[in-house]
């Protein structure tokens, strides 16, 4: 089955800076790659999703990329703010069958 | 539109006693998942129904793990007897389709401590 890798699990950078964070998956098959920002005591929600048919998506200060040939895609965040500390996951997915990453903590400093 | 409901949202039970977890998927979503969230770890799947069937229960422990699907709607997850090792979040999701690459709404979580 797929197994998805998600580093670092720990970041901290000081506001207006840029986060990056990456995420291994194994099966070549998965064709759709989503990111989950999830608050404390809160449940996960969707902020970018990619297909295996796109090379990069933004949305604002978010954007991911994909890169097919070596498995991995990657979560940037620019100019961030102390509303974007969370823990943020990775996913990759074949038709329904979703694996998630371990997920990495983000704290912004003010 | 109301997300996914589920309860209940905390649940403390003595270790062997049984628990048993409900959720209610978004009006229309075919597809509900079942995870489980350890402290500092991402959702890992129990159980995903496409409609009333149950396609992949390959991580569910079905020795003591149950789950049903009633008329492809709502959705019961079940454990007995608990252990101490299932104190966890357990999340239930919802997608639209059957095909793939939709995105999926999570409940708010049921957050279970066993004793």
């Amino acid at each position: 089955g797929e197994n998805v890798e998600q580093h670092p699990s720990t970041l901290s950078v000081q506001e207006g800076d840029s986060a990056v964070i990456k995420c291994t998956y194994s099966d070549s098959a998965s064709n759709y790659f989503p990111w989950y920002k999830q608050e404390l005591g809160k449940r996960p929600q969707l902020i970018i999703d990619i297909r295996s048919n796109v090379g990069e998506k933004k949305d604002q200060r978010i954007a991911v990329t994909l890169n097919k040939t070596a498995k991995h895609f990657s979560l940037h965040i620019t100019e961030t703010q102390p509303e974007d500390s969370a823990v943020y996951f990775c996913a990759a997915s074949l038709y329904n069958d979703m694996r998630f990453g371990a997920g990495t903590r983000l704290t912004v400093k003010p | 539109e109301a997300g996914v409901v589920q309860s209940p949202r905390y649940k403390i039970i003595e270790k062997k006693q049984p628990v048993a977890f409900w959720c209610n998927p978004i009006s229309g979503h075919n597809t509900l998942y079942w995870y489980r969230q350890n402290l500092g770890q991402g959702p890992e799947l129990l159980i995903r129904y496409e409609n009333e069937e149950a396609v992949d229960d390959s991580q569910l422990p079905k020795d003591r793990f149950s789950a049903e699907r009633l008329k492809g709607v709502d959705s019961t997850l079940k454990i007995q007897p608990a252990e101490l090792g299932d104190s966890a979040v357990y999340l239930c999701a919802s997608s639209l389709g059957q095909g793939g690459g939709y995105e999926q709404y999570f409940g708010p979580g049921t957050r279970l401590t066993v004793t």
